[in-house]
């Protein structure tokens, strides 16, 4: 079955600096990558996905790139503010399938 | 806008009782989900449904079942609950269909003590 890795399990950066966070799938049949955001204390919520017929999607200041060859995606979030602070977690999903399998999440701190 | 909603934020549980676990989603989604949330390891999946009375084991079945006997609830039931169970417990609800059939949208989740 489908496994995804992320990393790093923890990141801090300073505020306006860049995160990017990095997963990577082993079933080369997925075709949807969702990122997901827990805010301390909160439910996650879908931030920004992506499909396999593309290789980039922006929105904002977080953009996600794939690379299928290399089965893997990762998040991008550019000048970062403290409310950027929460875990992140990746997943992946295939046509046939309805089921998300998650990374097990990265937790960003945003030092102001 | 989705709403999912957990019948509880907090439960305190003694060994060997059985628990329920209720969830409500108010957007006619096809797909529910339980997931179990644990430091380090993610969003693990229980189980899922896919219809009303489907159902479907996903990574970490083992001492838990599941109901849907109507679209909207989906319930997770622990027969005997142990301390090993104690954990943060994750709804989620999708279409199931459409260009968005994979899109997942969580409840506020329940902690679960077990003592």
């Amino acid at each position: 079955g489908e496994n995804v890795e992320q990393h790093p399990s923890t990141l801090s950066v300073q505020e306006g600096d860049s995160a990017v966070i990095k997963c990577t799938y082993s079933d080369s049949a997925s075709n949807y990558f969702p990122w997901y955001k827990q805010e301390l204390g909160k439910r996650p919520q879908l931030i920004i996905d992506i499909r396999s017929n593309v290789g980039e999607k922006k929105d904002q200041r977080i953009a996600v790139t794939l690379n299928k060859t290399a089965k893997h995606f990762s998040l991008h979030i550019t000048e970062t503010q403290p409310e950027d602070s929460a875990v992140y977690f990746c997943a992946a999903s295939t046509l046939n399938t309805d089921k998300l399998i998650f990374g097990t999440g990265t937790r960003l701190q945003v030092f102001p | 806008d989705v709403k999912v909603t957990q019948s509880s934020r907090y439960l305190v549980k003694r060994t060997g009782e059985k628990v329920f676990l209720e969830c409500v989603q108010d957007m006619d989604h096809e797909n529910m989900f339980w997931y179990r949330q644990d430091p380090g390891l993610g969003l693990r999946l229980i189980y899922f449904s896919y219809d009303v009375k489907m159902k479907e084991k996903g990574d970490i079945p083992e001492g838990y079942s599941v109901s849907r006997e109507k679209k909207e609830r989906f319930s997770l039931i622990l027969e005997s609950a142990s301390t090993n169970q104690t954990s943060m417990y994750l709804c989620a609800s999708g279409p199931g269909q459409g260009l968005a059939k994979n899109i997942q949208y969580f409840g506020a989740g329940t902690r679960l003590s077990v003592l």
